[in-house]
């Protein structure tokens, strides 16, 4: 079945840092790819997506791109800020049917200032 | 423009014990999910309804679990009896049918723990 992998947190960085999250996933066909965001306290929400290979999904200043030829989606980000310390989930839904979503395990980033 | 609404966020039972949970989606959303998160992992899908039909059930357990949503809208997902396992957050999202963008919007979700 369908299944996506992300690296073990905790991530710890300072501010500023560049941010690198890494994600891979198994699916058939071409699934649709998005970064989910957790805040403490809050409930998840979409950050950005890419819906086929080579699309760069960008919010907030994060970056995702889909690559087919390495089944990929890793989250980067230029300068990291003490706000975005949150739990970052990796997912795919699957192309058609009805929007089954998978995720991954979650990656706890934490920003010291 | 009012979100995924949940109620408790939390509640504490002893095993054995039943317990229920309460999810409103934004109105409009005719997909509605439970997602179940445990401590430290990713959600796990335990069901999910397109209007008030059950597309994927597949990892409900269904010996304890339960869930309805009656005329398409608000849903209700039921453990009984309760089991130290089922410590967890109790996640309800929805999401427009028939775009397929993998969008869902989250409640805050419901915190049981089990005793």
């Amino acid at each position: 079945g369908d299944s996506v992998t992300q690296m073990e947190g905790p991530v710890t960085l300072s501010e500023e840092a560049f941010l690198t999250i890494n994600c891979t996933y198994t699916a058939t066909g071409y699934p649709s790819l998005f970064w989910y965001v957790q805040y403490p306290g809050e409930g998840l929400q979409l950050l950005l997506k890419a819906t086929k290979a080579d699309d760069k999904g960008s919010n907030k200043g994060f970056e995702a791109t889909y690559r087919k030829e390495t089944t990929s989606f890793h989250l980067e980000k230029g300068s990291v800020q003490v706000s975005d310390s949150a739990v970052y989930f990796c997912a795919l839904s699957p192309p058609g049917g009805y929007q089954k979503v998978t995720f991954g395990t979650g990656t706890k980033l934490q920003v010291i200032p | 423009e009012a979100g995924v609404a949940q109620s408790p966020r939390y509640k504490i039972i002893e095993k054995r014990q039943s317990v229920a949970f309460w999810c409103n989606p934004i109105s409009g959303h005719a997909t509605l999910y439970w997602y179940q998160q445990i401590l430290g992992q990713g959600p796990k899908l335990l069901i999910q309804f397109q209007n008030n039909g059950v597309v994927d059930d597949s990892q409900l357990p269904k010996d304890r679990f339960s869930a309805e949503r009656l005329k398409g809208v608000d849903s209700t997902l039921k453990i009984q009896p309760a089991k130290l396992e089922d410590s967890a957050v109790y996640l309800c999202a929805s999401s427009l049918a028939g775009t397929n963008t993998g969008e869902l919007f989250f409640g805050e979700g419901s915190r049981l723990t089990v005793l």
